[in-house]
């Protein structure tokens, strides 16, 4: 029973390079989510999506990121043109869908350097 | 707003010891659900339990058990007879039902077991 699978676990990236994270949910899970942990701040919430759909995107910085799931494949996170402040664990977790229980990766470690 | 607080930062015991995590939350919604989740070392996020606010049964599993509190907005999970492998940061979580599922984290609690 294969959970949430993230990877890479951990990403080392030049400041000014792309970092991308590829997150599989559960098997059966069709809603997605993308958590930062940021060592001061906690773990905070980016987006949410469904199969080929954004449904918030709230808690995504407005330049430089962006997510997606497409209808095949893993979600994405994007994140372009790194700086060091994007240094972080990004947690993927996936749903049965609303009101389910929420299961999260392992987490992908981005270093910037 | 919502709000999730978990005012011990860290929490220091020996092997075998009760201890209990607090958490408080704030929100306006009559419906909601509660989780928490362990963080142990090697950094992955485990889910322990999931509550909707109709439900104040309190919980057991096995070493664990969870107090849900609504008349004061509290959620509180208690380790019996604590292992080192209880050793791990502790988050508590709201999110609320309808709209969008989002997540809001209290800090966490880092829990040191010491043999």
């Amino acid at each position: 029973n294969a959970g949430v699978m993230q990877n890479p676990r951990h990403l080392v990236r030049r400041r000014g390079q792309e970092a991308r994270l590829r997150c599989s949910p559960m098997k059966g899970h069709s809603h997605v989510y993308w958590y930062r942990q940021l060592p001061e701040e906690g773990l905070k919430f980016m987006v949410y999506l469904q199969k080929e759909n954004i449904i918030d995107e709230s808690g995504m910085p407005k330049e430089r990121f962006s997510a997606e799931f497409p209808k095949e494949g893993p979600s994405i996170l994007r994140i372009q043109q790194v700086v060091r402040g994007d240094s972080a664990a990004y947690f993927c977790a996936s749903s049965l869908g609303q009101r389910n229980t929420i299961y999260f990766g392992e987490g992908s470690w981005l270093t910037v350097v | 707003a919502q709000k999730v607080t978990q005012a011990q930062t860290e929490i220091s015991v020996v092997e075998k010891e009760d201890v209990t995590l607090d958490c408080v939350y704030e929100t306006r919604d009559t419906t909601y659900y509660l989780f928490w989740y362990k963080q142990p070392p090697s950094g992955e996020l485990v889910f322990l339990i999931r509550r909707n606010s109709f439900d104040e049964q309190n919980e057991i599993s096995g070493r664990y058990s969870w107090n849900f509190q609504k008349s004061t907005s509290s959620f509180n999970f208690t380790i019996t007879a604590s292992q080192v492998v209880d050793s791990a940061v502790y988050f508590c979580a709201l999110i609320r039902q309808g709209g969008s599922e989002k997540l809001v984290f209290g800090k966490g609690t880092k829990l040191t077991v010491n043999p």
